[in-house]
């Protein structure tokens, strides 16, 4: 089955301690993103990428990491968690120009993430 | 800058109506428009995807169409059920990134 998955779905942590967020998919899709959901701001862009050891900043990046090692992984990384970081996150993936699904965004669970 | 609104905020409708959900956006040069569904405190379920050549897709009782020149969207359920309910969000891509630049979403409330 074709799909974005994401772990954990659920975290709580602590001021400044480190965290990774996975996100894994099956479709063979070179752009993968990250964003993140918030009440009366909708969603905004993290990073992204447009294919293997290729990232950039969306429109909120500060305070967050991420790598693209592989095709199919895109961790996002919050190296010293913060309370305005208590959000929830979403992982998507988009095909390419020769991909069935050009230019459809596939989306991950989410991951509701609590900052202390 | 890409800005998408969303008209209404939230709906409220007797179970079997016809309704119609609004999505504008103010930068007609768009690769393509998503149409989202989201329930509370879940992920995003794509509903159907209009490609910036097309000028409407269908999915069983939905229906979306799209016009560049205007900016706008609307996304059509046909008699609708309780299941219905839900929030349904707005998403143009209009950059080589893939970024999407959201709406807020309609909050739909189908009453049985």
């Amino acid at each position: 089955e074709a799909q974005v998955t994401q772990n954990p779905r659920y975290l709580i942590t602590v001021t400044g301690k480190k965290l990774t967020v996975t996100c894994s998919q099956n479709m063979n899709h070179e752009y993968m993103s990250w964003y993140r959901q918030d009440p009366g701001l909708g969603l905004r862009q993290i990073y992204y990428s447009m294919n293997v050891e290729v990232t950039d900043k969306g429109d909120v990046p500060e305070g967050y990491k991420v790598s693209r090692k592989e095709k199919r992984n895109f961790p996002l990384i919050l190296e010293s968690p913060s309370p305005n970081q208590t959000s929830l996150y979403f992982c998507a993936s988009t095909g390419g120009a020769f991909s069935s699904s050009y230019n459809e965004q596939f989306f991950g669970p989410g991951t509701r993430l609590t900052v202390l | 800058k890409q800005e998408v609104t969303q008209i209404p905020a939230a709906l409220s409708v007797p179970e079997g109506e016809n309704l119609v959900l609004n999505c504008s956006f103010t930068d007609s040069a768009i690769y393509n428009l998503q149409w989202f569904r989201q329930d509370p405190g879940k992920g995003l379920t794509s509903l159907l995807l209009i490609q910036s050549s097309q000028r409407e897709q269908t999915s069983g009782r939905l229906n979306a169409s799209l016009d560049k020149s205007s900016g706008r969207s609307t996304l059509y359920i046909a008699a609708s059920q309780p299941g219905d309910s839900a929030t349904y969000l707005c998403a143009v891509n209009g950059g080589n990134n893939r970024k999407l630049i959201w709406g807020l979403g309609t909050s739909l409330a189908v009453n049985p």
